[in-house]
């Protein structure tokens, strides 16, 4: 079972930097199968990135994602004030099971 | 547009049984794949569960294999999760999600349902 550790766990940060947040794989997994979530407080999910690196449906483009193998990242070019949330990355195995990390805070400094 | 609505949360004790319901609207229910993904207090995401559109392909996550039973009703447009033998590590708001598959550009969770917390508390 692919276990995925995010890091940090809280970032602080001021509206207008530029966050990065990490996602490791403890094995090295297909780019397709990497996805990013952003989640506020009281609200399901939302799906910002799917495949490690393409943009799902009206997510802005400050937000990106990169990376392969075993290490990815979600980067936010300028924060925006409804940016503090939690991020969670995901990744979803051939034998039809899915896995996410703990998730990362992005808190405001 | 897509809907997910979950229900059959509540306060239950230890060792009890709760029955989770999601219906779906806004789709071709028996096209897809649904799913339950829980997020005890203060934590991570954890994938639970999934069940195939015809109900043949079920998967479950190893830690609650056994215990909890996916199941759906396509002619309601529903899906169900049946828990058994609950422990306080089960706490968790329950939700159904469906994934959208981007083909080879690959795939997630685009719709959550607003979720139904299940308390397991004596």
């Amino acid at each position: 079972e692919i276990v995925l550790t995010q890091f940090p766990g809280t970032l602080s940060m001021s509206p207008g930097e530029r966050a990065t947040l990490s996602c490791r794989a403890s094995q090295s997994v297909r780019n397709r199968d990497v996805a990013w979530y952003q989640q506020k407080a009281g609200q399901a999910p939302r799906l910002l990135i799917y495949g490690a690196s393409n943009r799902a449906v009206d997510i802005p483009d400050r937000f990106s994602g990169s990376g392969s193998g075993t290490d990815f990242t979600l980067t936010i070019t300028r924060l925006e004030p409804e940016d503090f949330a939690v991020y969670h990355c995901q990744h979803y195995d051939t034998s039809r099971r899915w896995t996410f990390g703990q998730g990362t805070k992005v808190e405001v400094k | 547009e897509v809907q997910l609505v979950e229900s059959g949360g509540g306060l239950v004790k230890p060792g009890g049984s709760l029955r989770l319901s999601c219906v779906a609207s806004g789709f071709i229910f028996n096209s897809y794949t649904l799913h339950w993904v829980r997020q005890a207090p203060g934590k991570g995401l954890e994938w639970v569960s999934s069940i195939s559109s015809s109900s043949s392909y079920i998967y479950y996550a190893d830690s609650m294999k056994g215990r909890f039973t996916i199941s759906r009703d396509n002619t309601k447009n529903s899906v169900h999760l049946q828990l058994n033998s609950l422990r306080a590590e089960d706490t968790a708001v329950y939700y159904c999600a469906r994934v959208e598959d981007y083909g080879d550009y690959g795939t997630g969770f685009y719709y959550w349902g607003q979720g139904t917390l299940v308390t397991v508390s004596s």
